[in-house]
């Protein structure tokens, strides 16, 4: 069963760094074409993809937020972790991770979330 | 960057009826597209990957087709449980803007 959980604070000061975490089981970021990305959703809108990272270390970023994203992972704990540096109120959102191949056994899902966390609400607010 | 439009943006509809969905995107992205389905205060579930290809668990009544740069997806015979929200998206990762499915 594959099962991903996002953790973080839930309240952020502007021009403060957020750091979460997901931590996931049932598949390895050791496998050949898997990936995790973080998405966020702000009320009332449209999801937004954040940023990716592949089993073999390459990263990527949303072209508009990239100087402020940092993607990672830790394996052995079975860990990604976003940092977001200058927290603004418009980055207020539920921010979710999600299992994201490239293919998975035979089948080729060229980046479809397969599988979602629960999400975490982040506000942004002095 | 891929760009992904849907339309309609919201739609009302009757238990039973066909309902679809169209996205388009900017340039040429293939077969390389995703489905999913939302409800409040829930995470986005896949429900079609590389435009035509069912999840496990999903319902045969929901549908995919296109390719290039127009996709459609398709349910056949809309059920209660399928009142949401519904996003296209593309493998560099941008999403649609979303259709609403709402009851008439």
């Amino acid at each position: 069963q594959v099962t991903l959980r996002e953790s973080g604070p839930a309240l952020v000061k502007p021009t403060q760094t957020l750091t979460l975490t997901c931590t996931f089981s049932g598949f390895s970021l050791t496998t050949g074409g898997m990936c995790v990305s973080w998405i966020r959703q702000p009320p009332g809108k449209a999801p937004e993809w954040l940023a990716r990272i592949d089993w073999d270390d390459d990263k990527y970023y949303n072209t508009s937020l990239k100087t402020r994203l940092t993607i990672s992972k830790d394996t052995s704990k079975n860990q990604v972790v976003l940092t977001m540096t200058n927290m603004d109120p418009v980055d207020t959102a539920t921010y979710y991770c999600a299992r994201t191949p490239q293919w998975l056994g035979a089948k080729y899902y060229y980046h479809a979330m397969d599988a979602w966390g629960q999400g975490t609400t982040v506000t942004v607010s002095s | 960057d891929v760009q992904l439009t849907q339309s309609p943006s919201f739609l009302s509809a009757s238990i039973g009826d066909r309902v679809t969905i169209t996205c388009r995107a900017s340039q040429d992205i293939t077969t390389y597209l995703a489905w999913y389905q939302q409800k409040p205060g829930r995470a986005p579930k896949l429900l079609i990957y590389v435009a035509f290809n069912l999840p496990s668990g999903v319902p045969p009544r929901f549908s995919g087709s296109g390719s290039g740069k127009e996709f459609t997806l398709t349910i056949s015979s809309l059920q209660p449980e399928d009142f949401a929200t519904y996003y296209c998206q593309e493998p560099g990762g941008t999403f649609g803007p979303g259709t609403k499915v709402d009851i008439k």
